[in-house]
């Protein structure tokens, strides 16, 4: 089975643009959700999608959205990017049948200029 | 959020084993204890999990103290590979598919060859 996969891996932006990353899970997940990471730092959920509806969501401004698609493969998307929104993306795909282990993809990471 | 510290950064020689501390004073009786690591340049990778009792897999053991106020990830025998920052983590259990995991900012060991 192939493991979760992020695109781009890399990629700059220029600050007050618009920035869509992808994702897709593990064969069979039905549940993905999406992390930034900055440097030196532990990631920070930012939502979390199950069966293509938002399923939770952390402390992140409504400029950061999402979509899942029915294959499970997912989208974040960022408007109006902002310095600070430099980091690591990172998403993990889970399901029920995986019991309590989410798996990560590489990330993709973002650097706004 | 639920919260667990851990000590900065660690250090090991190759092949002797590792014990990796960790305190969440304020865990809930639901709550989950996981361990996910972090190589370089990669996504967590989830490494083990427990509730109350202690667990081993492959990869590594988990002791839980009585009270579940703490607990202690170990390695057997440290390789250069097992290298990472080791996230000490609360899942907290809010049903379903609905959960997020809160990451701190770890722990990075270091393996001396």
């Amino acid at each position: 089975e192939t493991g979760v996969t992020q695109s781009p891996t890399h990629l700059i932006k220029t600050r007050g643009q618009q920035v869509t990353l992808r994702c897709s899970s593990q064969s069979g997940h039905n549940t993905v959700s999406w992390y930034q990471q900055a440097l030196g730092q532990g990631p920070q959920f930012i939502f979390q999608y199950y069966r293509e509806e938002e399923n939770g969501r952390g402390n992140f401004p409504p400029r950061f959205s999402g979509l899942q698609f029915p294959n499970y493969s997912s989208e974040l998307n960022v408007n109006a990017l902002e310095l600070d929104d430099s980091a690591l993306y990172l998403c993990a795909s889970s399901s029920l049948l995986t019991g309590f282990e989410a798996f990560f993809g590489q990330g993709t990471r973002l650097t706004v200029v | 959020d639920a919260k667990t510290t851990q000590p900065n950064s660690m250090e090991s020689n190759e092949e002797e084993p590792v014990h990796l501390p960790c305190n969440h004073s304020t865990i809930s009786g639901t709550d989950y204890i996981h361990w996910y690591r972090q190589l370089p340049s990669q996504g967590p990778e989830y490494v083990i999990h427990g509730l109350t009792s202690n667990v081993n897999n492959r990869m590594a053991s988990l002791a839980i103290a009585e009270d579940r106020k703490s607990s202690t990830l170990i390695l057997h025998r440290a390789t250069l590979r097992d290298a990472a920052v080791y996230y000490c983590i609360l899942r907290v259990n809010s049903g379903g598919s609905n959960y997020k995991l809160t990451f701190g900012k770890g722990t990075l060991l270091t393996v001396n060859p």
